[in-house]
């Protein structure tokens, strides 16, 4: 069955950098691109981009220009999300996202991981 | 960016009742809509795609409908599981949007 797992919760300071992976199986990794959600504890979902994981190019919304650099471990079904220079308002759980297999809903969703930011 | 209006932003409702969840988005986006439901601590679960197709395993008193810009999520006999945040997306354009999520609890 199709699965996507994340890595665990992160406790960092302001400033630092965080890495989170979203280890894929159960399907040809790269016959879909990866996507990134945000979600502020308590709040609504921000979509923070795809990365093709047949070219490894990836597209970041314009909230998440700059600090934020998907990739890929494409040998390991592996998705990553690095976050460098956080800041207090990263703290969020993340998820990594999966279209179904006949459009572009998100089927498969990862079980998050959250990141907090504190000093 | 398509902007998706979700209302209401909470709402309470008894056992067995029908709940209504409207999302209006800010242009056309051709059925491009799903909806999930997240309860706390978990990731969300696709309810509907295409605006009106039920996801396997989605028990049947779940619809959707809608076309253009405006979209419903419908939960006939509601039943105490149900209780949980719900979502619509857009997929019709970049950036994927989300509305801002109905909280719906028990009275």
């Amino acid at each position: 069955q199709i699965q996507l797992v994340q890595s665990g919760p992160e406790l960092k300071k302001p400033g630092e950098s965080v890495k989170i992976s979203c280890k894929a199986s159960g399907y040809t990794f790269t016959d879909y691109a990866m996507h990134w959600v945000k979600q502020v504890p308590g709040k609504g979902l921000k979509w923070m981009g795809w990365i093709n994981t047949y070219t490894g190019k990836p597209t970041y919304a314009d909230d998440f220009k700059g600090r934020f650099v998907f990739s890929l471990e494409a040998s390991a079904s592996t998705a990553n999300l690095q976050i460098s220079n956080l800041k207090n308002e990263d703290t969020a759980n993340v998820f990594c996202a999966r279209r179904g297999l006949r459009g572009n809903w998100f089927a498969y969703w990862g079980q998050g991981t959250l990141v907090t930011v504190s000093s | 960016d398509i902007r998706m209006t979700q209302s209401p932003a909470s709402l309470s409702a008894s056992l067995g009742e029908t709940v209504n969840i409207e999302c209006l988005a800010s242009e056309d986006i051709y059925s491009d809509l799903a909806w999930y439901q997240q309860k706390p601590g978990k990731s969300p679960q696709l309810l509907i795609y295409n605006a009106n197709s039920l996801q396997n395993g989605v028990p049947s008193r779940f619809s959707g409908s809608g076309s253009g810009t405006q979209y419903s999520l419908k939960i006939n006999s509601l039943q105490s599981e149900d209780v949980a945040t719900y979502f619509c997306q857009q997929y019709n354009n970049y950036p994927r949007t989300f509305g801002g999520g109905t909280k719906l609890e028990l009275k």
